[in-house]
């Protein structure tokens, strides 16, 4: 099945910096990438996915690049505030089969410091 | 407020107690998913219903059982419970079933078993 690495674990900004946070899948057949936010004891909100037929997506201060090919894809953040300090996942889901099962990778702590 | 709705927030039982948590999806969603968060495993996959039937199966323990009713709703039942089955478990919903289907979490319900 689909395995998602993501990296880093954690990432500490100071304000108004960049953020990327990267991920790679094992099945090349994937063809959806969602990225959700998660602030502490709430629930996973998507900010941003991506399907397979696009390279990049943008959405204002976010965006999300797919590489097919090397089977990785990378969220950015620029202008980086305070309020966006939460976990971030990344995932993906398994291969079109009449389902649709999102593999999670195990998430990045970001920090964004005034 | 992503419109899907879970009781209850909170649960706290004894080991080898039988709970149920509960879930109504976005209005017009026909698939209801759940996931299982806890400290050192993350976002696990559970479970995925479409229309009432069960369309496809993570890392559910036998010990765990789901359904979905006819008005769309569903259950999960965790039954013989463990100390590590103390979680977050969240429940999704999406219009479709297939791969690329947006989802969106619910609120969560944590599990606390004592």
């Amino acid at each position: 099945g689909e395995n998602v690495e993501q990296h880093p674990s954690t990432l500490s900004v100071q304000e108004g910096d960049s953020a990327v946070i990267k991920c790679t899948y094992s099945d090349s057949a994937s063809n959806y990438f969602p990225w959700y936010k998660q602030e502490l004891g709430k629930r996973p909100q998507l900010i941003i996915d991506i399907r397979s037929n696009v390279g990049e997506k943008k959405d204002q201060r976010i965006a999300v690049t797919l590489n097919k090919t090397a089977k990785h894809f990378s969220l950015h953040i620029t202008e980086t505030q305070p309020e966006d300090s939460a976990v971030y996942f990344c995932a993906a889901s398994e291969p079109p089969g009449g389902y649709n099962k999102l593999i999670f990778g195990a998430g990045t702590r970001l920090a964004v410091h005034p | 407020d992503s419109g899907v709705t879970q009781t209850p927030k909170h649960l706290i039982t004894a080991t080898g107690q039988r709970v149920t948590l509960r879930c109504s999806p976005r209005s017009g969603d026909l698939s209801v998913y759940w996931y299982q968060q806890s400290l050192d495993q993350g976002l696990q996959f559970l479970i995925q219903y479409y229309n009432g039937e069960e369309r496809a199966k993570g890392n559910i323990l036998e010990r765990f059982s789901a359904q979905q009713f006819p008005d769309l709703h569903s259950e999960l039942n965790l039954s013989s419970l463990e100390l590590g089955d103390s979680a977050l478990y969240f429940c999704a919903s999406s219009p479709g079933s297939g791969g690329t289907d947006t989802q969106y979490f619910g609120p969560g319900t944590r599990l606390t078993v004592l």
